[in-house]
């Protein structure tokens, strides 16, 4: 079955500082992988996707991401953080035509 | 991107009563949406895929009777608690598939709903 593992449960980061939240995916082919932000009492913001082609992939919001085959991951990356990024951030991917969700990442800034 | 409404943003029931939660995808036809709850600190688990005019598919230990899926129409599907009590308290997040979707996967998410059951 298709699973999506998120290591980190907490982060926090210096504001102005760079970020990369990781993602490790569980696929048997190639897959449809997802970056979702969640703030506080919110719905799931889509951040950015990948399904085929170029594998650094850009976001809204200044996000990124990459996608390793060979690591089976999907990492989500940012230049320089930003007070307003603090949330919660949910990796996924699609698995037997549903969506199927990392535990998430709370990315907490620090001024 | 495409705007998926849900309504309310958060309820107060007391247990025993029934609650009704919407879901609209408000710029394009859904003819699949899902049903996500959401724990404090946790994921989101799915509950069930609702499909426009059939009747909807529970995932596993989810009970049917108790969260009643409608998607009567291709914009439309409601969740209904059945005399919810406390422990059906929970964040649920509705997510709309729009054209093409089935394949990629990608999905709307509503702004869900907190369900707090005195």
């Amino acid at each position: 079955a298709q699973s999506v593992t998120q290591p980190d449960i907490h982060i926090t980061v210096s504001e102005g500082a760079s970020l990369e939240l990781r993602c490790n995916y569980s696929y048997g082919a190639t897959p449809y992988l997802f970056w979702y932000v969640q703030s506080p009492g919110q719905g799931l913001q889509l951040l950015l996707k990948y399904f085929s082609g170029d594998t650094l992939v850009q976001g809204i919001k200044g996000f990124e991401a990459e996608f390793k085959r060979s690591q089976s991951s999907f990492n989500l990356r940012k230049p320089s953080v930003h007070w307003s990024d603090a949330a919660e951030y949910f990796c996924a991917v699609v698995g037997g035509n549903k969506l199927v969700f990392g535990a998430g990442t709370i990315l907490r800034v620090k001024s | 991107g495409a705007v998926v409404s849900q309504h309310p943003s958060w309820v107060i029931c007391k247990s025993g009563t029934s609650v009704k939660i919407e879901c609209r995808s408000l710029d394009f036809q859904a003819t699949t949406m899902f049903w996500y709850r959401q724990f404090p600190k946790q994921s989101l688990m799915l509950m069930a895929t609702s499909n426009e005019g059939s009747k909807a598919t529970y995932e596993q230990g989810v009970e049917k009777d108790k969260f009643l899926i409608n998607h009567a129409s291709l914009t439309l599907s409601t969740l209904t608690v059945t005399s919810a009590h406390p422990e059906d308290s929970s964040f649920y997040i509705c997510s709309a598939q729009p054209p093409g979707g089935a394949i990629t996967g990608e999905l709307f998410f509503g702004e869900g709903s907190r369900l707090t059951v005195l």
